[in-house]
């Protein structure tokens, strides 16, 4: 299975000030269509996940613009811009590239 | 407006059975896959498994951890998939969620999340 680890567990920052979390796999995550299957999810308490980034970089519906995704092969980055309140939860980075897909350990983001 | 709504979630021993219910609305339900993952505070977010759409075959695939003992089916003319777990053990304890990805050619963004199901197995 591959490895999902993210980098920090948790992030304190201040309102207002960016934010950047990093997830790296144990393998490339290149698709044989060419696609690369890395999806960033972001868990509020007491709700489901949310998917915020799709294949690296293409934010879901409704998300803000604030939140964007980078990388390639097996380095990737989330960054909040500037975070606000409502930012508060736990992140996490996942990979559909093979099955099983797996899930980085989560990042917790809290507000300073 | 996509709307994934779970039941099922209880308490049972060990040994025992459940089955989870999803009920899809908002969209064909027939066009999608529809995966299975949970989450406790041992393991994380775990995948458990998913069902193809009936138009790519309907196959399923199940997670090492659950394979043998769970089993994932649908119903299209309801709009439900279930989640029927058999031999349950403590460590199957977890929030049940069941998703529904992004396109309906495949399963791999999961774009709409179910609130998710408590299942708690203990003696």
């Amino acid at each position: 299975d591959i490895v999902m680890t993210q980098t920090p567990l948790s992030s304190p920052v201040t309102l207002g000030q960016p934010a950047s979390i990093s997830c790296r796999s144990s393998q490339s995550l290149v698709h044989s269509d060419g696609n690369t299957y890395l999806s960033w999810l972001q868990q509020r308490p007491g709700q489901p996940p949310r998917l915020l980034i799709y294949k690296i970089s293409n934010r879901f519906s409704g998300v803000p613009d604030r939140f964007s995704g980078s990388g390639a092969g097996t380095d990737f980055t989330l960054k909040i811009s500037r975070v606000e309140a409502e930012d508060v939860g736990v992140y996490y980075c996942m990979q559909a590239t093979q099955s099983p897909q797996t899930f980085g350990q989560g990042t917790k983001l809290e507000i300073k | 407006e996509v709307q994934m709504v779970q039941s099922g979630g209880d308490l049972v021993q060990p040994g025992r059975s459940l089955r989870l219910s999803c009920i899809a609305s908002g969209f064909t339900f027939s066009d999608y896959d529809v995966s299975w993952v949970r989450q406790s505070p041992e393991k994380g977010l775990e995948w458990v498994g998913f069902i193809r759409a009936k138009a790519s075959g309907g196959a399923t695939e199940y997670a090492a951890s659950v394979k043998g003992r769970f089993t994932i089916s649908r119903d299209d003319s309801k709009s439900i998939a279930y989640l029927q777990m058999n031999s349950l053990k403590i460590e199957d304890t977890a929030v049940y969620y069941c998703l529904r990805p992004l396109y309906s050619a495949g399963w791999r963004v999961p774009a709409y999340w179910g609130p998710g199901t408590l299942v708690t197995v203990s003696s």
